[in-house]
């Protein structure tokens, strides 16, 4: 079983459309996260999540909405979607801060 | 504000001898830091681990990792590299949030 899955591993649209990206974990972590990865490689986190309360939320468009229904999923809807929003985006997990993540493999956003 | 950084984008290395990969930290307080490897169009996996304890740190496929407070340093090491070893390697601090590094791409040559 796959401990970090995201849905769906491929996502391409036009401009202006809304999407939305899946994440479930079934580690039991308390803690989960998005992170941005660029054509540049670089990653940077967006949120975090504890116990399905949102802890910190970076400068990040509020077209950006994470919302997590129970602890063990966290997913990113997308409203009037952006060139500049074609990236990588990894949901991750973990027991506690501090503690290491867990990764799942990445949804590669292309907007048209 | 707390950050980690890689000073380097890209390390050659040949197969069997030894690898550094470099990162540096600024961090108030005890550090928590680590290393991650991404191959490609894969999600990042864990390698190690420094929080507190011994210097040397060691971790997933032979790597390891040392801990050097004067020097605010915490360099990946391996002795003998492999040509699976390539890949984009990643120095974090952790805390509320993980920072990662802006990465460092290791290519193992034959």
């Amino acid at each position: 079983d796959t401990a970090v899955s995201q849905t769906p591993k491929y996502l391409v649209t036009q401009m202006g459309n809304d999407k939305s990206i899946k994440c479930e974990q079934n580690l039991g972590h308390d803690t989960m996260y998005w992170y941005k990865q660029d054509s540049k490689k670089f990653l940077k986190i967006m949120f975090s999540y504890n116990n399905k309360e949102l802890i910190i939320n970076e400068t990040v468009p509020n077209r950006f909405s994470p919302k997590s229904p129970d602890k063990a999923h966290l997913n990113l809807h997308i409203n009037s979607l952006e060139l500049g929003d074609s990236a990588v985006y990894f949901c991750a997990s973990a027991r506690a801060t501090n503690e290491k993540l867990f990764f799942g493999s990445g949804t590669q956003l292309s907007v048209l | 504000a707390q950050s980690v950084a890689q000073p380097e984008d890209q390390v050659n290395v040949a197969e069997g001898n030894p690898l550094t990969v470099k990162c540096t930290y600024s961090v108030s307080g005890n550090p928590y830091l680590f290393w991650y490897v991404q191959y490609p169009n894969r999600g990042l996996q864990f390698l190690l681990k420094y929080i507190t304890g011994d210097n040397l740190v060691k971790g997933s496929y032979g790597f390891e990792a040392e801990f050097n407070k004067s020097q605010t340093s915490f360099h990946l090491k391996k002795p003998s590299a492999l040509v699976s070893d390539s890949a984009l390697y990643f120095c974090a601090g952790g805390g509320n949030q993980f920072y990662f590094g802006t990465g460092t791409s290791l290519t193992v040559i034959p």
